[in-house]
């Protein structure tokens, strides 16, 4: 079946610093990949997707994420992060011919002034 | 530009109790769904809708659970008989294309049973 993993639940960085955030994917096909931010009191909002081509993938608000099919691995990552980025980060893939999209439990990001 | 739209924000109900969360998508989108999200936990597929009917389900969508197009714009989750357990935040999203290419959130409705 497939499954999306999360492995940090939390992840606190300083502002400027870089950011890596994991995401593992189970799939037996090409798997439709996308992470959603998702602020206090605020819906999902996409930050980028993957479907097929070039595997590293550029997103709205200075985020990319790289596929690497050999890993299973979908990481969010951001040179330097800014306070405005502190929110809860998910992972999703598609399933079902309908885009039902299944997520991880998030990675929740703290930045530290 | 477009967004979806959720109300109410916030519903309390009493156990037992039916509730309808409203859902208001992109005026052309054609996929809608439903996600909750349990707090602490990740966000759940419910429900998908297509031309008027179910498309696909969750184990979690059990008999307490509908969802309706009832005109044009609205699309709606109702729960029965509400559990405690059905405490969560709702999330209803549409696509144009069946999720392939995006499926765009509204805000949530938080649903507490008391």
């Amino acid at each position: 079946a497939q499954s999306v993993t999360q492995p940090d639940i939390h992840i606190t960085v300083s502002e400027g610093a870089s950011l890596e955030l994991r995401c593992n994917y189970s799939y037996g096909a090409t798997p439709y990949l996308f992470w959603y931010v998702q602020s206090p009191g605020q819906g999902l909002q996409l930050l980028l997707k993957y479907f097929s081509g070039d595997t590293l993938v550029q997103g709205i608000k200075g985020f990319e994420a790289e596929f690497k099919r050999s890993q299973s691995s979908f990481n969010l990552r951001k040179p330097s992060v800014h306070w405005s980025d502190a929110a809860e980060y998910f992972c999703a893939v598609v399933r079902g011919s309908q885009g039902n999209l299944i997520f991880g439990k998030g990675t929740k990001l703290s930045v530290k002034p | 530009e477009p967004e979806v739209t959720q109300t109410p924000s916030h519903q309390v109900t009493q156990m037992g109790q039916e509730v309808i969360l409203r859902c208001v998508p992109i005026s052309n989108h054609l996929y809608f769904y439903w996600y909750r999200q349990i707090l602490g936990q990740k966000v759940e597929f419910l429900v998908s809708f297509y031309n008027n009917e179910i498309s696909e389900k969750s184990e979690i969508f059990d008999d307490q659970f509908s969802v309706e197009r009832p005109d044009g714009s609205n699309f709606t989750l109702k729960i029965r008989s509400t559990k405690l357990e059905d405490s969560a935040m709702y999330f209803c999203a549409s696509s144009g294309d069946g999720g392939i290419n995006e499926q765009f959130f509204g805000p949530g409705t938080r649903l507490t049973v008391l």
